[in-house]
């Protein structure tokens, strides 16, 4: 069956980065983009970007272009998202999620919150 | 990319229909058959509802059903029950083959 594991809970301090992973299994890695998506709490989501796990090519919403890198690692089936610069509303649950096309995220990983706080 | 725009709340009685409605843009919603609608219960992983407009996935209820017109998009909830209580989500592809969602909205089943 169709699976997206995400790394554990993080606590950072301002000013630092983070990096979370998202590992597939059940389906063909490669053949599906993979988006990551946010939660503050008490908030709604927010898209943050996708990678092509194949070409490992990336688009990122504008307000995270400056701050995001999204990377993957083919010989274990894992994507990666790294935020950089931290501030404390970036305190939030980060999601990945699969898309079978371009049309929906059908797929969810559980999340991973992430926490921002001197 | 603004937010698509939803109600920030609906309510309705067990047994009846509801409609929650996301409206964009020419360069998402109006463009684009890509609109999706996501479930998120508290402390939950959203998930997939409808998507391509009014397409289910496999094992979600006939009661969800989704419709688009012009720049709007319109997820309808039909014979309401205590577990459709949660929160809903659209989605759209845009013109720069980047995603938005909506802000999102509380349905309340009374």
């Amino acid at each position: 069956q169709v699976q997206l594991v995400q790394s554990g809970a993080e606590v950072k301090k301002p000013g630092a980065s983070v990096k979370v992973s998202c590992k597939a299994s059940g389906y063909n890695f490669r053949a599906y983009n993979i988006h990551w998506v946010r939660q503050v709490p008490g908030q709604g989501l927010e898209w943050m970007g996708w990678i092509n796990p194949d070409s490992g090519g990336t688009n990122y919403a504008q307000k995270f272009q400056a701050r995001v890198t999204m990377t993957r690692d083919t010989s274990i089936n894992t994507v990666y998202m790294e935020l950089s610069r931290l501030r404390s509303d970036d305190t939030a649950v980060y999601y990945c999620a699969r898309d079978p096309s371009i049309s929906a995220f059908d797929y969810w990983g559980q999340g991973t919150l992430v926490t921002v706080s001197s | 990319q603004s937010a698509l725009t939803q109600p920030a709340s609906v309510s309705g009685s067990p047994g009846q229909s509801i409609t929650i409605s996301c409206t964009g843009g020419s360069s998402d919603i109006g463009d684009y058959n890509y609109v999706s609608w996501y479930q998120q219960h508290p402390g939950k992983a959203p998930k997939l509802m409808i998507y391509e407009v009014s397409h289910r996935p496999s094992g979600i209820s006939n009661r969800f059903s989704g419709s688009k017109s012009g720049n709007t998009a319109s997820l309808t909830i039909s014979g309401l029950q205590a577990e459709d209580e949660a929160d809903y989500y659209c989605n759209s592809y845009t013109s720069t083959s980047t995603r938005v969602f909506g802000g999102g909205t509380k349905l309340t089943v009374l």
